[in-house]
């Protein structure tokens, strides 16, 4: 495993609450990325991150904002959830170095419902 | 916009045949990545080929690449059971990681 974890790993939510899923790695890796994937869509990126307060938007970023104040936490927070939102969230790292620099390690997902 | 399209969207074999599945995308790239999904679970990567490559083996695994007709082809020999899962051609446009995935192609391997 790539030390990655993502908390909570399942949420149902309502409409117009706030939610906020946090990825963690044990890597000191410095880019971190968040997907969300929906059947036959693929994964799609949200935001990403190449360092402590160094964020941007993907490719579906409205709706969505992200927050890195330390090189092991990337957190994903949906401001007012709604349930087009629903999906499962996958956080993904990747190092900035080495042999393996281009390869994106995904954490094990969190299942989000909006009712 | 989705930049890969897999196909097919879903393959049956069984234990001992090879499988072969395609990707093609629309825009230049730096690099293509094949991913594996078991059901339930993250995404694992498999194989990363540049765009200056055109065939690369990992184990019962091979990737070619045609960046002229914007299409990679994934094989997978001799497959097993444990083959069983979806899988996903990802495009890195430039070398900072946003990946761009296709749907996927679903393959089931039956003993």
């Amino acid at each position: 495993d790539a030390g990655i974890t993502q908390s909570p790993r399942h949420k149902v939510t309502e409409t117009g609450t706030p939610v906020t899923l946090r990825c963690h790695q044990t890597e000191n890796h410095r880019y971190m990325y968040w997907y969300r994937q929906d059947p036959g869509h693929g994964l799609r990126l949200i935001h990403y991150s190449y360092g402590v307060k160094d964020t941007d938007k993907g490719e579906v970023s409205d709706g969505y904002s992200v927050s890195r104040s330390k090189t092991e936490d990337f957190l994903l927070t949906l401001e007012s959830a709604t349930s087009s939102q629903t999906s499962v969230y996958f956080c993904a790292i990747r190092p900035h170095e080495g042999l393996h620099q281009e390869t994106q390690y995904f954490g094990p997902g969190t299942r989000l419902l909006v009712l | 916009s989705q930049q890969g399209e897999e196909d097919p969207q879903a393959l049956s074999i069984q234990e001992g045949e090879n499988a072969t599945m395609n990707c093609s995308y629309k825009t230049s790239i730096n690099n293509l990545q094949w991913y594996r999904q078991n059901s339930g679970r993250g995404l694992v990567h498999l194989i990363l080929i540049r765009s200056n490559e055109r065939e690369k083996h990992s184990g019962r695994l091979r990737v070619t690449l045609d960046t002229s007709k914007k299409s990679s082809s994934l094989l997978i020999t001799a497959s097993r059971a444990a083959d069983t899962a979806s899988y996903f051609c990802a495009t890195e446009p430039d070398s900072w990681g946003k990946l761009q995935f296709g749907a996927g192609t679903q393959v089931v391997v039956t003993p």
